[in-house]
C-alpha cells in the first residue's frame, strides 16, 4: 500500500520569507499523482498544486511550487513570499492511475506565516 | 456556484443513535468519496463510489454505510455510532471520464461527536 509521510508537523515562516514542506511517498508504481491540498482554520480543503509522475518539469502556481524528485521519492512544496493568508494545515497526497483511486493523504503539516 | 454540499455542518450524538450525513454535488461528477480527519492522523478515506450503484470500501470503513442511488447524492450512515467515531467528516467529489488526475472537490466538513 501506498504511504505518504510528512515529517514537519509544525513550521513556521516570517512574512514574506520562504518556507519549504517536505513530503515523502512509498510506491512500486512508474505512474502517479502527487497533490498539495491546503487547509485554512475554515477547515475547507483547497487544492494548492498537482503533479503528474510522468512529467519532468515541477508544477507552479504562482507563488508555490513543487521540487518533485521522483528517484527519491519526494515532493516538497515551496511557498515564496509568504503571506499571513498562507496559515494552513498543508497535506500531500499520493493518487494511483486512473484518475479516481483513492487519495491517500499525509499527516499534514501546520504552517504559521509570523508578521 | 459548482459545490459540494454536506448536512449537518455539526452534530453532537449519543452513543447508539442511527444518523445520516448528507452530500449533494452540483457538477455532475461520478466519483465521490469519505473520508474523516483525526488530529494526527491526516484523512483518511472511508467508502467511495466510482458511479451510481457502485460503492467500495476505502481504508476504515468499519461502522459505516453509504448508498449510491442517485448520481449527485452520497450519504453517510452511522448505524450504531461510538465515541471513536467523533471526527470530521469530509466529502468529496471529481469527474471520473478517463484518465486523471482530477481535482477533488471537498465539501465543508461535518463535525461530529458522539458521547
Amino acid at each position: 500500500a501506498q504511504t505518504v509521510t510528512q515529517s514537519q508537523p509544525e513550521m513556521s515562516v516570517q512574512e514574506a520569507e520562504t518556507v519549504t514542506l517536505s513530503c515523502t511517498y512509498d510506491t512500486s508504481e512508474n505512474n502517479y499523482y502527487l497533490f498539495w491540498y491546503k487547509q485554512p482554520p475554515s477547515r475547507q480543503m483547497i487544492l494548492v498544486i498537482r503533479q503528474e509522475a510522468y512529467k519532468q518539469q515541477n508544477a507552479t502556481e504562482n507563488r508555490f511550487s513543487v521540487n518533485f524528485q521522483k528517484a527519491a521519492k519526494s515532493f516538497s512544496l515551496k511557498i515564496s513570499d509568504s503571506q499571513l493568508g498562507d496559515t494552513a494545515m498543508y497535506f500531500c497526497a499520493f493518487m494511483n492511475p486512473p484518475g479516481n483511486t483513492p487519495l491517500v493523504f499525509g499527516k499534514g503539516t501546520r504552517l504559521s506565516v509570523i508578521a | 456556484e459548482a459545490q459540494v454540499t454536506q448536512n449537518p455542518r455539526y452534530l453532537i450524538t449519543v452513543t447508539g443513535k442511527k444518523l445520516t450525513v448528507t452530500c449533494s454535488q452540483n457538477m455532475n461528477h461520478e466519483y465521490m468519496s469519505w473520508y474523516r480527519q483525526d488530529p494526527g492522523l491526516g484523512l483518511r478515506q472511508i467508502y467511495y463510489s466510482m458511479n451510481v450503484e457502485v460503492t467500495d470500501k476505502g481504508d476504515v470503513p468499519e461502522g459505516y454505510k453509504v448508498s449510491r442511488k442517485e448520481k449527485r447524492n452520497f450519504p453517510l450512515i452511522l448505524e450504531s455510532p461510538s465515541p471513536n467515531q467523533t471526527s470530521l467528516y469530509f466529502c468529496a467529489s471529481s469527474p471520473n471520464r478517463g484518465y486523471g488526475p482530477y481535482e477533488q472537490y471537498f465539501g465543508p466538513g461535518t463535525r461530529l461527536t458522539v458521547t
